[in-house]
């Protein structure tokens, strides 16, 4: 199984200020296909899960434009670039290229 | 507007089962993959299992395959977890997920509410 594993685990961030949060996998997440299936999903307190970016980089419809996604092979990171009260949150990185499907153990991101 | 509506969870013994839906609107059901994803209170996500549009193709977590069975009814736009043999282990608020593009998966899209199935005797 390819192994997502997420740093830091806990990031208190201030009002405004960016906030990043790295990903990495034990196995290259490059696909046959040519694609890499690496997303990343924010989590509010007593939501379920929502999609920010796909495929590394691309941010899904609706997702405000200071969150982007970067890397590639094994490397990847989240950036949000002023944090907001919105953005509060637990933050996963999930793998889609190999089965079974894994998620990294999560980011809690709260404001000092 | 693009939504997914799980139903089924509840309290049931070990040993015992359930099933679980997932009704589906906004899209072209057909076309789509289709997951279930759980999480154990106040723990991570874990992905369960996945068909494909179709129906043909399924996959499965080593911790659930040979007691959890996924399906769907494209006539019904709607996706089903049957799931036995429960254990304590497999208490989750379960997710419906409806897979991020019309080929290969690659991502999970949208996400419903989920449903709480808790195991206790």
């Amino acid at each position: 199984d390819i192994v997502m594993t997420q740093t830091p685990l806990s990031s208190p961030v201030t009002l405004g200020q960016p906030a990043s949060i790295s990903c990495r996998s034990s196995q290259s997440l490059v696909h046959s296909d040519g694609n890499t299936y690496l997303s990343w999903l924010q989590q509010r307190p007593g939501q379920p899960p929502r999609l920010l970016i796909y495929k590394i980089s691309n941010r899904f419809s609706g997702v405000p434009d200071r969150f982007s996604g970067s890397g590639a092979g094994t490397d990847f990171t989240l950036k949000i670039s002023r944090v907001e009260a919105e953005d509060v949150g637990v933050y996963y990185c999930m793998q889609a290229t190999q089965f079974p499907w894994t998620f990294g153990q999560g980011t809690k991101v709260e404001i000092k | 507007e693009v939504q997914v509506l799980e139903s089924g969870g509840g309290l049931v013994q070990p040993g015992g089962s359930l099933r679980l839906s997932c009704a589906a609107s906004g899209f072209t059901f057909s076309s789509y993959g289709m997951n279930w994803v759980r999480q154990a209170p106040g723990q991570g996500l874990e992905w369960v299992s996945s068909v494909s549009g179709s129906g043909s193709n399924t996959y499965y977590a080593d911790s659930v395959k040979g007691r959890f069975t996924i399906s769907r009814d494209n006539s019904k736009n709607t996706l089903y977890l049957q799931m036995n043999s429960l254990r304590a282990e497999d208490a989750a608020i379960y997710y419906c997920t409806k897979g991020g593009s019309s080929g290969r998966m690659g991502y999970f899209d949208y996400w419903g509410q989920g449903t709480l199935v808790s195991v206790s005797s």
